[in-house]
């Protein structure tokens, strides 16, 4: 059973820089999944982030791509989240899923979320 | 990129009664179509990907079907824990990923 988990700070400044990391357990991050930020602000719908394969290769929503980087450390079994100059829009449920290649592009797993607030 | 439009924004429904949700792509997505299943204060769940195939452990009555621009989700028989937020996803149009707003159903 493959399960992944949020963390990082619940508060975060206007202007500053928002970092999270999601630990995978039950599963190699080398094993041939893609692995994905998705967010959801108070009360709307899902957003997807981006993506990151363990080779290397990266994808970013085109809204939010000059403010991401997604990265991954394969000796911790961990992939991250950075999100730069942050605004109250960007308070939200952050969540890290995964997807088989097979099926690219489809979210199998999900982390539990972690409630992220822009705030002074 | 890809907007998904779902209808309607809520259905009321009653435990026994079957439920339609209609999700609408802005193009052509072939069968690249995906349902999930979110609960207040959890996680989306898979239900449906490929427009039609069951996830893993998900219950017969859920099913899915469509093509193109236009696809369905069938609860046959809704049940007390499929009262949920329900959103659709499509994965044709590489690399961005778009979900629908939501359909959420609720008990009449």
């Amino acid at each position: 059973q493959v399960y992944l988990q949020e963390s990082g700070p619940g508060l975060v400044k206007p202007s500053g820089t928002l970092s999270l990391t999601c630990a995978v357990s039950g599963d190699s991050i080398t094993s041939g999944n893609w692995w994905t930020w998705v967010r959801q602000p108070p009360g709307k719908g899902l957003e997807w982030i981006g993506e990151i394969f363990h080779s290397g290769p990266t994808n970013y929503n085109p809204s939010l791509k000059s403010r991401v980087t997604i990265s991954l450390d394969k000796s911790k079994n961990q992939f991250f989240l950075k999100l730069t100059s942050v605004t109250a829009a960007d308070t939200a449920v952050y969540f890290c899923a995964s997807g088989p290649r097979e099926v690219y592009g489809t979210f199998h797993i999900w982390g539990q979320g972690t409630m992220v607030t822009v705030s002074s | 990129e890809v907007v998904m439009t779902q209808s309607p924004a809520t259905l009321s429904g009653s435990p026994g009664e079957r439920a339609t949700l209609s999700c609408r792509a802005s193009q052509s997505i072939s069968t690249e179509l995906a349902w999930y299943q979110q609960k207040p204060g959890q996680a989306p769940r898979l239900l449906i990907y490929g427009a039609s195939t069951r996830a893993t452990g998900i219950p017969a009555r859920f099913s899915g079907s469509g093509s193109g621009t236009e696809f369905t989700l069938t609860i046959s028989s809704l049940q007390s824990e499929d009262f949920a937020v329900y959103y659709c996803q499509q994965y044709s149009q590489w690399p961005t990923w778009t979900f629908g707003q939501g359909t959420k159903v609720d008990i009449k």
